[in-house]
């Protein structure tokens, strides 16, 4: 079974827009990590934002964590077309491995 | 710096046939995880060797194997192949013995076929 939810499953924006994803989570964790896939090919890691943190930002991309509500979200800024991808959001639950959820295939139009 | 590499890129097998995956890491990384990624889902946690021996395993069968040689590279074995092990398996590299605050560099898998 998967640990985190993703939501929405696709989401589909014009060049320039932003971007948003959420993601929800059952258990307490020691971080929550969002990776980016292109069709196909590996997870490339995002970002990381640890139990502690509320807000980490990196270039176009901004995190949240809210863990009362077992909940984060990521931002993505002036989206592009390389932005096309499927966005994970991965558990670190203080047991060896990342869980991750089912995904959000973002399309990105010219 | 080089990055996961994983061999082959493709694979076409039989049901109840047995397959190697093979992955190199991240040079300065001496932790693995493999993942499972069927088509259309997140990738699940298969196993992760810490120093040549398993430090922990997900929901797979014991037909599920693997190793971790010194220089850290490492092999994916499956044995009685089924038609649902058809997936893209993903090798990952980290530091330290576990994902702790570690992001997972990630090779870009192998696709197998079980027909």
């Amino acid at each position: 079974s998967q640990q985190g939810e993703e939501d929405p499953q696709a989401l589909s924006i014009q060049e320039g827009e932003n971007a948003t994803m959420n993601c929800s989570y059952k258990t307490s964790i020691n971080n929550l990590q969002w990776y980016r896939q292109n069709s196909g090919r590996g997870l490339v890691h995002l970002i990381l934002i640890r139990s502690n943190e509320r807000e980490k930002h990196s270039g176009r991309l901004r995190v949240t964590l809210d863990t009362s509500k077992k909940s984060s979200s990521l931002l993505i800024t002036a989206s592009r077309a390389a932005d096309t991808a499927s966005y994970f959001c991965a558990t670190d639950a203080n047991d060896y491995k990342l869980s991750f959820g089912a995904g959000t295939t973002v399309t990105v139009r010219a | 710096e080089t990055g996961v590499t994983q061999s082959p890129t493709h694979l076409i097998k039989t049901r109840g046939q047995q397959v190697t995956l093979r992955c190199s890491s991240q040079s300065g990384h001496n932790t693995v995880s493999w993942y499972q990624q069927a088509l259309g889902q997140g990738p699940q946690f298969i196993f992760q060797y810490y120093r040549e021996e398993e430090n922990g395993r997900g929901n797979f069968p014991p037909r599920f194997s693997g190793l971790q040689f010194p220089n850290y590279s490492s092999e994916l074995n499956v044995n009685a192949l089924e038609l649902d092990d058809s997936a893209l398996y993903l090798c990952a590299s980290s530091l330290t013995g576990g994902p702790y605050n570690s992001p997972l560099h990630f090779g870009n898998g192998t696709r197998l076929t079980v027909t």
